[in-house]
């Protein structure tokens, strides 16, 4: 049982390079996140997906877009990448909104570096 | 609009000792708050939700409304211990399924 697995776990790219951050999870969770974690800012939430088919903005959204490919997977693109988007990227997902036995269960992370 | 304060970015303590790691949240209906905790260079993971009340590796976390508060507490620290914690509070409404997240505390458990 993976549970939430992210791909690749590490990436530098040059700025203006753009790349797809994986996020695929089989717990058959409906909703799944995307959070940033930067030292001191704790994790911040880039877009979310309540469910299949659905997605909206989180608290820092500019820069970045998401793609629910299906129930499973949920994937966030950076376009153009810049220095500030250096970071470790994690996705998460979690049963259903309403209900919260285990809430989110989190994927290993992804650490990018933008030169 | 809802926020997690932890108040403190580092905390040091000797094994044995008692540890707290404080939260305090704002939130303006009943809200619902989780520990989690982050060992180095591992995922996140689910240490304690205060609807549980359960106690996971030692640790506790009391929700007191009163003080808005919702630490975490352990009386004997071991050096196992020693990671970020991260205090989390659920949304309500339209964002009853997002979490919102302190910004964290280092533990270190000296020996």
């Amino acid at each position: 049982n993976a549970g939430v697995t992210q791909t690749p776990k590490f990436q530098v790219l040059k700025t203006g390079q753009s790349m797809t951050l994986q996020c695929a999870q089989d717990m058959n969770h409906n909703s799944m996140y995307w959070y940033r974690q930067d030292p001191g800012m704790g994790l911040r939430l880039i877009y979310y997906s309540a469910s299949e088919g659905t997605t909206d903005k989180g608290e820092v959204p500019n820069g970045y877009n998401v793609s629910r490919l299906n129930k499973r997977e949920f994937s966030l693109r950076l376009e153009s990448a810049a220095p500030s988007q250096t970071s470790v990227y994690f996705c998460a997902s979690s049963l259903d909104p309403g209900l919260w036995t285990h809430g989110y269960t989190f994927g290993s992370g992804t650490r990018l570096t933008v030169v | 609009a809802q926020r997690v304060t932890q108040p403190e970015k580092l905390l040091s303590v000797f094994k044995g000792a008692p540890v707290e790691l404080k939260c305090n949240y704002s939130y303006s209906g009943s809200p619902e708050l989780f520990w989690y905790v982050q060992y180095s260079r591992q995922r996140l993971q689910l240490l304690l939700r205060h609807i549980s009340r359960e106690s996971i590796k030692g640790f506790t976390a009391d929700l007191n409304k009163g003080e808005t508060s919702f630490h975490l507490k352990k009386p004997f620290a071991q050096e196992e211990d020693s990671a970020m914690y991260y205090c989390a509070l659920k949304g309500s409404g339209g964002s009853n399924y997002k979490l919102t997240f302190g910004k964290g505390t280092l533990l270190t458990v000296n020996p």
